[in-house]
């Protein structure tokens, strides 16, 4: 069966230091992949998705960049958070290509930018 | 533009009640998909249900079940005798060729309150 990770849970950062949370995928090739951000109390921003290795389509101009080096890795990354850049981060995969795919997710981290 | 509206921001009810979760969706494409996740207060949205732009029947499964109305751009979401476990965020979401097939577009999501 597949399985998602997603890490660290929680993660606490000051304002101006850099970022990388790391989510993979078991069970499954050639996954599509997504980072998802939730600010508290609001719907979910698709930050990026990738469709395959080395592709990342980024969907909100931010400080913020996704890295794809491995068919079932994606990282999310950050050289100088923000306070604005607070907020629960979603990792999320589909299988193959098409509109009718469900999206499985992670567990979900954390981040608190003090 | 794709948009998925979900008017309800919050519902407190109290168990055993019926409640229904509204959604509103807007797309230009013909074909479609349309969903709901579930946030519980773990955070990690779990899949409910998917359907398609052309099939319009209603669907139960145990105590939900959802209303699909093409007219009326609506997918609402019943829960039946409702219980403290079906307190969660809901989240609708909208899927079509626009998008490229890759990207789901979320509702604001419905906070779902359920005392005992």
């Amino acid at each position: 069966s597949q399985t998602i990770h997603q890490w660290p849970a929680t993660l606490v950062q000051p304002v101006g230091s850099p970022l990388s949370l790391e989510c993979t995928v078991e069970g499954t090739s050639n996954p599509n992949l997504y980072w998802y951000r939730q600010a508290a109390g609001r719907g979910l921003q698709l930050l990026f998705y990738s469709v395959g290795i080395g592709q990342i389509s980024s969907e909100v101009p931010q400080n913020l960049s996704a890295s794809r080096p491995q068919d079932r890795q994606f990282i999310l990354s950050s050289k100088k958070l923000l306070l604005s850049d607070s907020g629960f981060y979603l990792c999320a995969w589909s299988p193959g290509t098409g509109i009718q795919n469900i999206q499985y997710f992670g567990a979900g981290t954390r981040l608190s930018v003090l | 533009a794709q948009k998925v509206t979900q008017a309800q921001t919050e519902i407190s009810v109290v168990e055993k009640e019926d409640v229904t979760l509204d959604c509103v969706y807007e797309t230009r494409d013909t074909t479609y998909y349309l969903f709901w996740y579930k946030q519980p207060p773990s955070g990690e949205l779990v899949f409910l249900i998917r359907r398609n732009s052309f099939d319009e029947q209603n669907e139960i499964s145990g105590r939900y079940s959802w209303n699909f109305q093409k007219s009326t751009s609506s997918f609402n979401f019943t829960i039946t005798a409702s219980q403290v476990v079906d307190s969660a965020v809901y989240f609708c979401a909208l899927c079509d060729l626009n998008t490229g097939g890759f990207k789901t577009i979320f509702g604001a999501g419905t906070r779902l309150f359920v005392k005992a």
